[in-house]
């Protein structure tokens, strides 16, 4: 099956910095990416996907970009703010016997007033 | 609130047990997933049904068993609960189930095996 790796594990930024996350899968038959935060407590909710067939994708000040020849993505978070500071999941789903998903262990981002 | 609903929050039982989570999905949505979220193994697809019907498994063991009933609500059932059961289990529904669809995730319910 899939095997999605997620790096850091915890990341800590200055707020109105950038911060990136990264992740590999090893599936090429991967075909869409989202990635979701989750806030202490709360449940995790979808910020941004991206599809194979796109190489990057921007939603105000989150942007995603996949690399299909190596088999990676990354989320990029610009100008953080202390809201920004949770637990943020990657996932790749294929379509294989079914919807399957598969999620990266976690990157706790931290944003310092 | 993302309008899917799970019931109980929290629950807490013994080694050796069965349990039933149940989850309710947004209105108008006809596919359920499940996942399972431990410290360490972090977040876990379990299940994914449509309509009713079993549409893909992932790491669910045979312990565990989910159905949709025909009001589109969703059960997970868990025996002979072991220690390591214990996790933040989460639904989420999506509106056709199709890999690209957004899942809008429940709050969740806590279960703690003792």
């Amino acid at each position: 099956g899939e095997n999605v790796e997620q790096h850091p594990s915890t990341l800590s930024v200055q707020e109105g910095d950038s911060a990136v996350i990264k992740c590999t899968y090893s599936d090429s038959a991967s075909n869409y990416f989202p990635w979701y935060k989750q806030e202490l407590g709360k449940r995790p909710q979808l910020i941004i996907d991206i599809r194979s067939n796109v190489g990057e994708k921007k939603d105000q000040r989150i942007a995603v970009t996949l690399n299909k020849t190596a088999k990676h993505f990354s989320l990029h978070i610009t100008e953080t703010q202390p809201e920004d500071s949770a637990v943020y999941f990657c996932a790749a789903s294929i379509r294989d016997a079914g919807n399957q998903f598969y999620f990266g262990t976690g990157t706790s981002l931290t944003v310092i007033p | 609130d993302s309008g899917v609903t799970q019931t109980p929050k929290h629950l807490i039982t013994a080694t050796g047990q069965r349990v039933t989570l149940r989850c309710s999905p947004r209105s108008g949505d006809l596919s359920v997933y499940w996942y399972q979220q431990s410290l360490d193994q972090g977040l876990q697809f379990l299940i994914q049904y449509y309509n009713g019907e079993e549409r893909a498994k992932g790491n669910i063991l045979e312990r565990f068993s989910a159905q949709q009933f025909p009001d589109l609500h969703s059960e997970l059932n868990l025996s002979s609960l072991e220690l390591g059961d214990s996790a933040l289990y989460f639904c989420a529904s999506s509106v056709s189930g199709r890999l690209t669809d957004t899942q809008y995730f429940g709050p969740g319910t806590r279960l703690t095996v003792l």
